[in-house]
This record gives structure tokens, sequence and C-alpha cells, in this order.
């Protein structure tokens, strides 16, 4: 069956350090995207990707980034990592057009120390 | 640009009760919704949608959501809950031709015997 995984699920790092998340789908979607989920806020979007070599910015994309250099992944990378960014973070993928369901990763919880 | 408003952080209820979750959204553009549920420690799965027709949606689990564009509501029922419908309960809007979602705060059904 075609899936969403994300890895790690789960990894405590230190303030400054550079992290990466990963995020592979097997349907072929086009569009990805990431998200974060913090108490009081629910989910809030990062960064997003249309097709290879396509990336957007989100609501809270500061601190973020992300590349697509193929369909199957959009890894996001914290460049410095920073306590404001302990949270949950979900990678979701949908084809296109109106009708596409967004499907979302399992997701990975990020503890910043 | 839209906005989703939960006006319920919580909800608590027994078990065979019925339930709604409220759910207002803010647009001056057409928009799709959607209802999505969240089990503990797993990524959020799709409940049902509203793109176009009938205003009265059904989903999975015995769900049920009515569209109503006058009072720009969304609002999520069930007849009956059972226990395991425990979760956290999000309302998500999509503005015509765009693929980002943005998601409420969350609604928690909390269902006790």
């Amino acid at each position: 069956d075609a899936e969403i995984t994300q890895s790690p699920r789960h990894k405590i790092t230190e303030t400054g350090r550079q992290v990466t998340l990963a995020c592979h789908q097997t349907w072929n979607h086009n569009n990805m995207f990431w998200y974060r989920q913090d108490l009081g806020h629910g989910l809030r979007l990062i960064h997003y990707s249309y097709g290879v070599h396509d990336t957007n910015k989100g609501e809270v994309s500061d601190g973020y980034s992300v590349s697509r250099s193929n369909t199957e992944d959009l890894p996001l990378t914290l460049e410095s990592a920073a306590s404001s960014q302990t949270s949950v973070y979900f990678c979701a993928s949908r084809t296109g057009g109106e009708n596409g369901e967004l499907f979302f990763g399992e997701g990975s919880r990020l503890t910043v120390l | 640009a839209q906005s989703v408003t939960q006006l319920d952080s919580q909800v608590p209820v027994f078990e065979e009760a019925p339930v709604e979750l409220r759910c207002n959204y803010s647009s001056s553009v057409s928009v799709y919704l959607f209802w999505y549920v969240q089990y503990p420690n797993q990524g959020l799965q799709l409940l049902l949608k509203y793109l176009s027709g009938s205003t009265l949606v059904k989903g999975i689990n015995g769900f049920e959501a009515e569209f109503n564009k006058s009072q720009t509501s969304f609002h999520l029922r069930k007849p009956s809950v059972h226990i395991s419908d425990t979760a956290e309960y999000f309302c998500a809007v999509r503005r015509s031709g765009y693929s980002t979602l943005t998601f409420g705060k969350g609604t928690m059904l909390l269902v006790s015997p």
C-alpha cells in the first residue's frame, strides 16, 4: 500500500544544532506540506511544495527550510534549533485538483533543550 | 485569507449521548471544508469533507456535518458517541483553487462511560 512515512519519530537535540526531519511518500503526489502542532494553536503550515524544485513559505516559516529534489521526499531542516521549535511536526501530501485528499504521516516529536 | 474558529477546546460527553462540535470559518471567497480526527500519538485522518452539492455530508464512524453558508458554519455531529470516539477533532478550510489547508485549534472530545 502507498503511504507517507516520517523519520525520526522522536528526537531530542540541543539549541543551535541543525536538525533534519525526513518525509517520504509513495503515492507520487505533487503537493507536499509540513505542519507543526502545538497545544492551543492547532496545526500551522510551515512550508509546502507543489512539485520538484518548488517550495513555498507558510504561516510559520522562520527558522525552517525545505528542498524538493524529487517527487517522493520533502525534508524539513531547522538550521539552528531553538527551544520555541519544540513541537510535533506532521508531513502531508495530496494530489493536485480540487478533490485531492490530504494524507498525513504519523508525526515527528522534536524536543529542543 | 481564510480562518477557522472552533468554539470549544474541550467537549466532555457521556457514552451514547449525542454530540456537536462547532466550527465557524471566515472567507471572502469560495471554500471547501473538512473535519479531521486525531487519535493519541497518531496523524490526522479525514472524517468528512464538503466540496459542493448537498450541504449535509456524511463521513466515517457515523459522523456527519452540515455546511451553512449564511452562518459560515460547518458543525460536526454524531447522534450517539462511543468511548472509542475520544480524540481531537480539527476543522479545516481550503480556498477554491488552492492546495493549502487552514486548520482550527482543535476540539478534544472526551467520552466517558
